[in-house]
C-alpha cells in the first residue's frame, strides 16, 4: 500500500511562518490536497492541485511542490490558525486515495 | 451555496448494519460524485468509496469491498452509505464530501465541502 508521511507536529508563534511537509514517493505524478480540520468540526480544504488556494481561504495559506515532497506554507500565522493538517493524494496509479496521517499545529 | 447534510449519531451492536444518509443541496445533485470518508477517534481520515449520484455506479476501497454499500436517491437529493458487519473498529465518525470537479477523474480524488459527520458507535 502507498503511504504519505507527515509530521506529527509543527509548533510556532502568532506571525511567524508555520511549513508542513508530506512525502511520498508519487507526489511526483499526482495532485496533492491539503485540508483543515478544528476539534470537532469536518476538514476544510485550503489548497488543492499542489499550490491553488479555493475561495475564501485566506491568502496566508499557500501550497508547493518539489520532488516527492509538497509543503503546505502558512504565512503570518494566527491563533485561529491552530488545527489538524492533512495531505491527501493518489498512489502513481490513481488507484489509492492516501491521506497522510495528520500534522497537530500549535500556535504558541 | 452547496450544503451537505447528514443523519444522525448511531449505536449499534457488533454484527449489525449501520445506514447513514448525506442530502445534499445548492447544486445539480447529479453532477457532482461524492465520496465517504471516515475518521476513527483520535485517528487520521480513511477514504471508503465513492458514488456517481447520476447512473449510481460506485468504487469502494479495498478494505470495505463487500461490506459498504453506497446508492442515491435523485428524487431527494441523497445518497446512503451502508457498513455491514459491523465490529468495534468501525466505531468513527463518517462523513460524506463531494467531488467538487462536475468532470470526475477516476485517478484524481479529492473533496470539498464535507458533511457535518456522523458519529457511529458499536459496542456490545
Amino acid at each position: 500500500s502507498y503511504e504519505l508521511t507527515q509530521p506529527p507536529s509543527v509548533s510556532v508563534s502568532p506571525g511567524q511562518t508555520a511549513r508542513i511537509t508530506c512525502s511520498g514517493d508519487a507526489l511526483p505524478k499526482q495532485y496533492a490536497y491539503w485540508y483543515q480540520q478544528k476539534p470537532g468540526q469536518a476538514p476544510v480544504l485550503v489548497i488543492y492541485k499542489d499550490s491553488e488556494r479555493p475561495s475564501g481561504i485566506p491568502e496566508r495559506f499557500s501550497g508547493s511542490s518539489s520532488g516527492t515532497t509538497v509543503t503546505l506554507t502558512i504565512s503570518g500565522v494566527q491563533a485561529e490558525d491552530e488545527a489538524d493538517y492533512y495531505c491527501q493524494s493518489a498512489d502513481s496509479s490513481g488507484t489509492w486515495v492516501v491521506f497522510g496521517g495528520g500534522t497537530k499545529l500549535t500556535v504558541l | 451555496q452547496v450544503q451537505l447534510v447528514q443523519s444522525g449519531a448511531e449505536v449499534k451492536k457488533p454484527g449489525a448494519s449501520v445506514k447513514v444518509s448525506c442530502k445534499a443541496s445548492g447544486y445539480t445533485f447529479t453532477s457532482y460524485y461524492m465520496h465517504w470518508v471516515r475518521q476513527a477517534p483520535g485517528q487520521g481520515l480513511e477514504w471508503m468509496g465513492i458514488i456517481n449520484p447520476s447512473g449510481g455506479s460506485t468504487s469502494y476501497a479495498q478494505k470495505f469491498q463487500g461490506r459498504v454499500t453506497m446508492t442515491r436517491d435523485t428524487s431527494t437529493s441523497t445518497v446512503y452509505m451502508e457498513l455491514s458487519s459491523l465490529r468495534s473498529e468501525d466505531t468513527a465518525v463518517y462523513y460524506c464530501a463531494r467531488h467538487p470537479d462536475s468532470n470526475y477523474v477516476a485517478w484524481d480524488n479529492w473533496f470539498d465541502p464535507w458533511g457535518q459527520g456522523t458519529l457511529v458507535t458499536v459496542s456490545s
